[in-house]
């Protein structure tokens, strides 16, 4: 089955500790990006990527680090979580950005920064 | 860089009745504009999507409107049914850019 793949769907961490969020496709899809969805605010981007090695910052992009060493993979990295990355997370991987080819995103990942 | 606004934030309709959703965006390169509906605890999924160089697309009940000179697209939901109950999200972006602005959502509930 096509599917975006992230884990943890839930996580709960302390300020300052470490923690990756990882993202696999199985679509072969070369664009794949992070969003965070917050109430009010809708769908914000992190990060993207549009191949293997090339990444380049969205909208918010403070505090975050990606990594794109395989076509499958695209972990969420957070050096030093802090309680306003407190939020819920979304991978998504496309074949090609527009081009009428449309996002495929995960379940998600709840994340609670304390 | 694009701006997308969205609304209303919260819609209620009663079922077999239409809902309209309206999203405006800044930027004028802009030239893809897909629509994506999200239910409770799973990810977004694109429901349908338009083009700049098409004004109007339909796919049975939903259908969405392009008004280029005004920078506004719209969706279309006709005689709605409970499992419409969602939250809808437009989006803009444009070829090769990479990246996609959303709006902030609108909370669709049918009423029985």
């Amino acid at each position: 089955e096509a599917q975006v793949t992230q884990n943890p769907r839930y996580l709960i961490t302390v300020t300052g500790k470490k923690l990756t969020v990882t993202c696999s496709q199985n679509m072969n899809h070369e664009y794949m990006s992070w969003y965070r969805q917050d109430p009010g605010l809708g769908l914000r981007q992190i990060y993207y990527s549009m191949n293997v090695e090339v990444t380049d910052k969205g909208d918010v992009p403070e505090g975050y680090k990606v990594s794109r060493k395989e076509k499958r993979n695209f972990p969420l990295i957070l050096e030093s979580p802090s309680p306003n990355q407190t939020s819920l997370y979304f991978c998504a991987s496309s074949l090609y950005p527009a081009l009428n080819s449309p996002l495929h995103f995960g379940n998600g990942t709840r994340l609670t920064v304390t | 860089g694009e701006n997308v606004e969205q609304h209303p934030s919260t819609l209620s309709v009663q079922e077999g009745d239409s809902a309209v959703i309206k999203c405006t965006y800044s930027d004028s390169a802009s030239n893809y504009f897909p629509w994506y509906k999200q239910e409770l605890g799973k990810g977004p999924q694109l429901i349908i999507d338009i083009r700049s160089n098409v004004g109007e697309k339909k796919d049975q009940r939903i259908a969405v409107t392009l008004n280029k000179t005004a920078k506004h697209f719209s969706l279309h939901i006709t005689e709605t049914q409970p499992e419409d109950s969602a939250v809808y999200f437009c989006a803009a972006s444009r070829d090769s850019w990479g990246k996609f602005q959303f709006g902030a959502g609108t909370q669709v509930v049918v009423t029985p």
